[in-house]
């Protein structure tokens, strides 16, 4: 099994700032089979990135995928004050279909 | 406007069984993926199940694999997930999400709380 580990746990940063997000993964993600979520309290988490570097439908051009093989990064160019929320990261593509633990992004 | 809308969530007891639907909307449900991924309090997130759009495929999670069993009807636009033997570990939010190159929409979750 694929374990996928989120660094850091939590990012404090301001409005404005740059968010780097890293997920690592335990063997080589085959076909960047890596996707990336926002989830805010309440809600179901929604997409932001697939194939490592596909911006979802709707996404604004501010979050960005990159990484292949076990390193993997989701940036937020300018942090909004609605980007305050948990993220995570997902291998897929055959099972098991693993999440990473999270990143939350909190305002400083 | 693709909806899912996931019902039968409940307390339950420690061994006892449940089962949970989803009811599509807005898209053709028989051509898609769907999956079962769930959440437990203050936890991240955790896939559950995946079948595949003819149900002929499913997949599960080891901690859950004998104990549940995920079934769609495709003349309902329904998913189901029946579980047994449920645990302490097994309460969460439970989530139906259609799968489409990533989980691109998400049911609003249905509570499943396993205790004495």
């Amino acid at each position: 099994e694929i374990v996928l580990t989120q660094s850091p746990g939590t990012l404090s940063l301001s409005p404005g700032e740059r968010a780097t997000l890293s997920c690592r993964a335990s063997q080589s993600v085959s076909n960047n089979y890596l996707a990336w979520y926002q989830q805010k309290p309440g809600q179901a988490p929604r997409v932001l990135i697939y194939g490592a570097s596909s911006r979802a439908p709707g996404i604004p051009d501010r979050f960005s995928g990159s990484g292949s093989g076990t390193d993997f990064t989701l940036t937020i160019s300018r942090l909004e004050p609605e980007d305050f929320a948990l993220y995570y990261c997902q291998r897929y593509g055959s099972s098991p279909w693993t999440f990473g633990q999270g990143t939350k992004v909190e305002i400083k | 406007e693709v909806q899912l809308v996931e019902s039968g969530g409940g307390l339950v007891q420690p061994g006892g069984s449940l089962r949970l639907s989803c009811a599509a909307s807005g898209f053709t449900f028989s051509n898609f993926w769907m999956s079962w991924v769930r959440q437990a309090p203050g936890k991240g997130l955790e896939w559950v199940a995946n079948i595949n759009k003819d149900g002929s495929e499913k997949y599960y999670v080891d901690s859950v694999k004998g104990r549940f069993t995920i079934s769609r009807d495709n003349t309902k636009n329904s998913l189901y997930l029946q579980m047994f033997s449920l645990r302490g570990d097994d309460t969460a939010v439970y989530y139906c999400a259609r799968w489409n190159v990533a989980y691109d929409y998400w049911g609003q979750g249905s509570l499943v709380t396993v205790s004495p």
